[in-house]
C-alpha cells in the first residue's frame, strides 16, 4: 500500500499573495495530478506530470505554476491568490496515464482573505 | 466543450430502491470509464470501472451499463443504502492521456 500526503491541510493567504501547496506520494507512481474542487462542484484539472521534470497543463492552469522535481513530489504554486479561488486542492497519483486508477490525497483547503 | 456530462445533478432515493446515475461523453477514442465516489469531507476514490470491450460490469450492488453507439454509460446502485449517500463522479479517458471528470451527482438515500 501507499499514501499521499498534502501539506498544509489548511492554507490561509492574503489576496495577491503567492502560495505553495505540496504533495508527496510513496506509491512510486509515475504520474501525478493537481485538481481544484470548488464547494459542491466537480474536479478541474490544473496540472499533471507524467514523470519527473515533466509538466502538462490542464483546463485551469492560468494563475498557477507547478513543479515536479522528484518522482515522489509535486508542488503547486498559486501565483497571486484571488478570493474567487477559495477551494479544496486535491493531489492525485497513478502508476501511469494508461493505468488510469487515480489515488487522491486528503486535500488542502485554501482560504483567501 | 465539456468532454463528460453527468445527470442528474442530485438524486434522492429511498432505502432499497435502485439509484441510476447517467453519464455521456464526447470523444469516441475514450477507452476507460470509471466511477469515483466521494463521501462528505473525504477525497474521491475509485468505485468501479469499465472498458468498452464489454457493455456491463458488476461489482456487488454496483453495475455499470455501457452503450458505445450512443456514447453513454450509467451506474446502477441496487438496494441502495443510506451509507451509499455521497457524490458520484463519472469519468472518461484515452490510453496514455488525461482523464476527464463529470461534475458529479449528489446521491441521498433516505432510510
Amino acid at each position: 500500500g501507499g499514501i499521499i500526503t498534502q501539506t498544509p491541510k489548511f492554507l490561509i493567504g492574503q489576496e495577491g499573495q503567492k502560495l505553495t501547496l505540496k504533495c508527496q506520494q510513496n506509491f512510486n507512481h509515475d504520474t501525478m495530478y493537481w485538481y481544484r474542487q470548488d464547494s459542491g462542484k466537480g474536479l478541474r484539472l490544473i496540472y499533471y506530470s507524467i514523470t519527473e521534470n515533466d509538466l502538462q497543463k490542464g483546463d485551469l492552469s492560468e494563475g498557477y505554476d507547478a513543479s515536479r522535481e522528484k518522482k515522489s513530489s509535486f508542488s503547486l504554486t498559486v501565483t497571486s491568490a484571488q478570493k474567487n479561488e477559495m477551494a479544496v486542492f486535491l493531489c492525485a497519483s497513478s502508476i501511469d496515464t494508461s493505468s488510469y486508477e487515480q489515488y487522491f490525497g486528503p486535500g488542502t483547503r485554501l482560504t483567501v482573505l | 466543450q465539456q468532454q463528460v456530462r453527468q445527470s442528474p445533478q442530485s438524486l434522492t432515493v429511498w432505502e432499497g430502491e435502485t439509484a441510476i446515475l447517467n453519464c455521456s461523453y464526447e470523444d469516441s477514442t475514450f477507452d476507460y470509464f470509471p466511477w469515483y465516489h466521494q463521501f462528505p469531507g473525504e477525497s474521491p476514490a475509485l468505485l468501479i470501472a469499465i472498458r468498452p470491450v464489454s457493455n456491463k460490469k458488476e461489482d456487488g450492488r454496483f453495475t455499470i451499463f455501457f452503450n458505445k453507439r450512443e456514447k453513454k454509460f450509467s451506474l446502477h446502485i441496487a438496494d441502495s443504502q443510506p451509507g451509499d449517500s455521497a457524490t458520484y463522479f463519472c469519468a472518461a479517458s484515452e490510453s496514455n492521456n488525461r482523464i476527464f471528470f463529470g461534475d458529479g451527482t449528489q446521491l441521498v438515500v433516505k432510510p
